[in-house]
């Protein structure tokens, strides 16, 4: 069964503090991404990669980075967490698929509370 | 650029109602279309998928069919259980970009099913 793992489910973290989410695919995709999701403002993408090595902002990429060192492996990296930055954060992947729709797989999500 | 329009809720209905879910679309090209379900408390699942106008997806009784000249991909369900309560998001790809940057989602439903 493909998959795709989140490290956490529920995180805790203080402001200020420098926080890594993590996420791994075992399906040899070629994209990855982070959104994150809040209530009324849906999923919003932070970050994508298409490649090792590669990454591209998304609409929201301020107060992020990201780190792909290898193709099955994204990590999202909150520099100095903030309150504002109390979410839900959703991984995916995807590949052009057999009908080259790129539909995205998604981790379980990572609830995220910053004190 | 690209949007998808769907209604928020919460949507509530009867035990074996019917369902329908509207979805409306802008894409500048050929998109790929998906409805994605939230079951609480976890990631999305990939419903179902169209990637052709005059396509019809279908899955698990749920169906949707892409409509080109109305610009639509409205969810159906002849009739709904308790366990379909769940936020319901409708998205596009727009493989111009060769798909890697990502899906646009609507804001998702919330739907709540009552016994």
């Amino acid at each position: 069964d493909v998959k795709v793992t989140q490290s956490s489910r529920y995180l805790v973290k203080r402001t200020g503090e420098k926080v890594f989410l993590e996420c791994v695919q075992d399906m040899d995709h070629e994209n990855m991404f982070w959104y994150r999701q809040d209530p009324g403002l849906g999923l919003r993408l932070i970050y994508f990669s298409y490649d090792v090595k590669m990454k591209e902002k998304g609409d929201i990429p301020e107060g992020y980075s990201v780190s792909r060192e290898k193709k099955e492996r994204f990590s999202l990296i909150l520099e100095s967490a903030s309150t504002n930055q109390t979410s839900m954060y959703l991984c995916a992947s995807s590949s052009p698929g057999t009908s080259g729709s790129y539909e995205q797989f998604f981790g379980p999500g990572t609830r995220l509370t910053v004190l | 650029g690209n949007s998808v329009t769907q209604m928020e809720g919460p949507v509530t209905l009867s035990e074996e109602a019917f369902l329908t879910i509207n979805c409306t679309y802008t894409a500048t090209g050929y998109p790929s279309l998906f409805w994605y379900v939230q079951y609480p408390g976890e990631g999305l699942q990939l419903l179902l998928k169209a990637t052709k106008a005059d396509d019809k997806g279908s899955n698990k009784g749920f169906e949707a069919t892409y409509r080109k000249e109305t610009t639509s991909f409205h969810l159906e369900k002849g009739s709904v259980q308790v366990s379909d309560s769940a936020v319901y998001f409708c998205a596009l790809s727009d493989q111009s970009g060769g798909g890697a940057d990502g899906l646009t989602f609507g804001k998702g439903t919330h739907l709540i099913i009552q016994p």
